[in-house]
């Protein structure tokens, strides 16, 4: 059973503060790992694909690392505003043509003022 | 654009009763996936279907089925509803290469009493 890992499960930070979250994917048939934000009442929304190990993305002032050969990958929000609370999820895309994501639980933010 | 519309928002029903939800995709999209959220657990993997075939499932009883229409909208199905159907159902479009970013949809909260 492929199994993805988010770590921690739940964080409170304080306005300003720099934070990371970790998802562990199985290291194995890996086609891609997407990270989206899911913001309480709303839809999903995506904020990075990734398929290439060592890729790394940013988007303003978050990012997201990529190890393949270990199976983890890394986001990072740095000076974490209110609007930032979500719950943040990765999915693992398996080998090519196989078009199914496994999500993780997610890690539920919730910054400070 | 218009996003991803599903339909209804909420639905309630009774044990054994079957259920259909919808799910517009964004134009020009032609993958739809459906997704099952459960307190405490991931987003569930249900199905995907890309030009009216489904191109890969999860695992889910025989009662859950779904269908594209031509016009890449897409139906689910649930028969003879359980207690533990209850859940938010999210579907996702994307042109479906696999390589690329989900939308999704806003929902359909579906509560079996």
């Amino acid at each position: 059973i492929l199994n993805v890992e988010q770590s921690p499960q739940s964080l409170h930070v304080q306005e300003g503060d720099s934070t990371n979250f970790t998802c562990s994917f199985p290291s194995s048939n890996f086609y891609a790992l997407h990270w989206y934000r899911w913001e309480t009442a709303k839809s999903p929304e995506a904020l990075f694909v990734m398929t290439l190990n060592g890729d790394e993305k940013k988007k303003g002032r978050i990012s997201a690392t990529l190890n393949t050969k270990e199976g983890y990958s890394y986001l990072y929000i740095k000076g974490s505003q209110p609007e930032d609370s979500a719950t943040y999820l990765c999915a693992f895309g398996l080998t090519s043509g196989t078009y199914k994501y496994i999500f993780g639980t997610g890690t539920r933010l919730k910054v400070l003022a | 654009k218009a996003g991803v519309t599903q339909t209804p928002r909420y639905l309630i029903k009774t044990r054994g009763q079957q259920v259909t939800l919808s799910c517009s995709p964004i134009s020009g999209h032609r993958s739809v996936s459906w997704y099952q959220q459960t307190p405490g657990q991931g987003l569930q993997f249900l199905f995907e279907y890309f030009s009216e075939t489904q191109r890969n499932k999860g695992n889910f009883p025989g009662r859950f089925s779904g269908r594209q229409f031509s016009n890449s909208r897409s139906e689910m199905n649930v028969s003879t509803l359980e207690l533990g159907d209850s859940a938010l159902y999210l579907c996702a479009s994307s042109f479906g290469r696999g390589d690329e970013k989900l939308f999704f949809g806003s929902g359909t909260q579906l509560s079996v009493l």
